[in-house]
This record gives structure tokens, sequence and C-alpha cells, in this order.
């Protein structure tokens, strides 16, 4: 089945800075991979997706690049604000129909 | 105009006693899934349902019984509770049958064993 390897685990940067969390995957059948920020207490909510006929996508201050060859994709976060505070999630899945998820990176913005 | 709600939200019990979660959506997805999120934070799928039908099972204690009476509703049922049982569920929905679409997300029910 398929494996979501994601790093880091926690990751602190300073307001204003840029963050970027890695992932990558195991099944090359894979083809639609997304991003979920957690904020504390809430629910995982969609931020931003890619499919794998796409290399890059941006949405203002975010944006997600994918190298298939490699099997890693990452979120990229510009001048990170306070509250980009959360635990973001990355997942892929189309191979198996069964959506596999990251462990998760808790992202600290300190102001 | 809630897309995909839980009851309860919280929910604390005893070892040993049976517990029901209940979930819908509104958003006619015809897919619709359990996840455990334990306290650091890791998101396990436990069960997937499409159209009523159980399509993934995944290693999870038969104490945990999925029932989907139609497809806009998935209810979790758990026997016997055990102090591991503690933890986040969460209800997701997406489009369709593939794993290739977006997880709406319940806003979760607490658990807690004593």
């Amino acid at each position: 089945g398929e494996n979501v390897e994601q790093h880091p685990s926690t990751l602190s940067v300073q307001e204003g800075d840029s963050a970027v969390i890695k992932c990558t995957y195991s099944d090359s059948a894979s083809n639609y991979f997304p991003w979920y920020k957690q904020e504390l207490g809430k629910r995982p909510q969609l931020i931003i997706d890619i499919r794998s006929n796409v290399g890059e996508k941006k949405d203002q201050r975010i944006a997600v690049t994918l190298n298939k060859t490699a099997k890693h994709f990452s979120l990229h976060i510009t001048e990170t604000q306070p509250e980009d505070s959360a635990v973001y999630f990355c997942a892929a899945s189309g191979g198996s129909y069964i959506p596999t998820f990251g462990r998760g990176t808790s992202l600290i913005v300190h102001p | 105009d809630t897309a995909v709600s839980q009851t309860p939200k919280y929910l604390v019990t005893q070892m040993g006693n049976d517990k029901s979660i209940k979930c819908e959506q509104n958003l006619g997805h015809d897919t619709m899934y359990w996840y455990k999120q334990d306290s650091k934070k890791f998101l396990k799928i436990m069960f997937s349902y499409n159209n009523k039908e159980l399509i993934i099972n995944e290693t999870v204690p038969n104490r945990f019984s999925p029932k989907s009476p139609d497809k806009a509703h998935l209810n979790l049922h758990i026997n016997s509770l055990e102090l591991g049982d503690s933890a986040v569920y969460f209800c997701a929905s997406s489009p369709g049958i593939a794993g290739g679409g977006e997880q709406f997300f319940g806003p979760g029910t607490r658990l807690t064993v004593l």
C-alpha cells in the first residue's frame, strides 16, 4: 500500500519567514496530493491540492510543488503569520483509493 | 447548513461500556470515512463506505462496527471500550469512491475512556 513520509515533525519560524514542509510517497499510481491544516481543537481543512499532471500550484502565500519522478511534494508558505500556526498534513491517494496521510508537521510562527 | 456533522462532540465513559458516534453529511457525497486521531495527532483511517457499502476496513479491532443506513449517514459503534480507545474520532466525506478528492471532515468527537 501507499506510504507517506512527512518532515519535519515540528517547524518553528519567525513571523515573516518562509516555511517548507516536505512529503514523500511510495505508490507511483498516486495522482492526488492534498494538504490539510488543522488548528488546535478544530477539524482538518483542505488548504491546497495538486494533481499529478501539474508540477506547481500557488494560492496567495501558499504553494505546492510536485516531483513525480522523485515521488515527493512540498508545501511552501511565504511571509508566515501567527495565524499560520497549526498542524499541517500531507496526503496521497488515487492508486488504491485509500487516502494516506503523513504524520503531520506542527508549525509554530513566533510574532 | 453544516456540511459534515457529528454527535456527540465529547464522550466520557467507563471502560467496558458500549457507545456510538453518529455522523451525517449533506453534501451529496458518495463516500464516507471514519478516522482516529491519537494524542500524537496521527490521522489513521479506520473505515470507508461508498453508497452504504463497506470498501475499506483497515486493521481495526472488531469491537468497532460501522453502520451506514443510507449514503448520508455513517455511524460508529464501539463495544467494550478500552483505555486505548481514547482519541478524537473524525468522520469525513468525499465526492467519489476514489481517494482522489478532497476530504470534508466533521468537527470530531473527543472520546475519553476512564
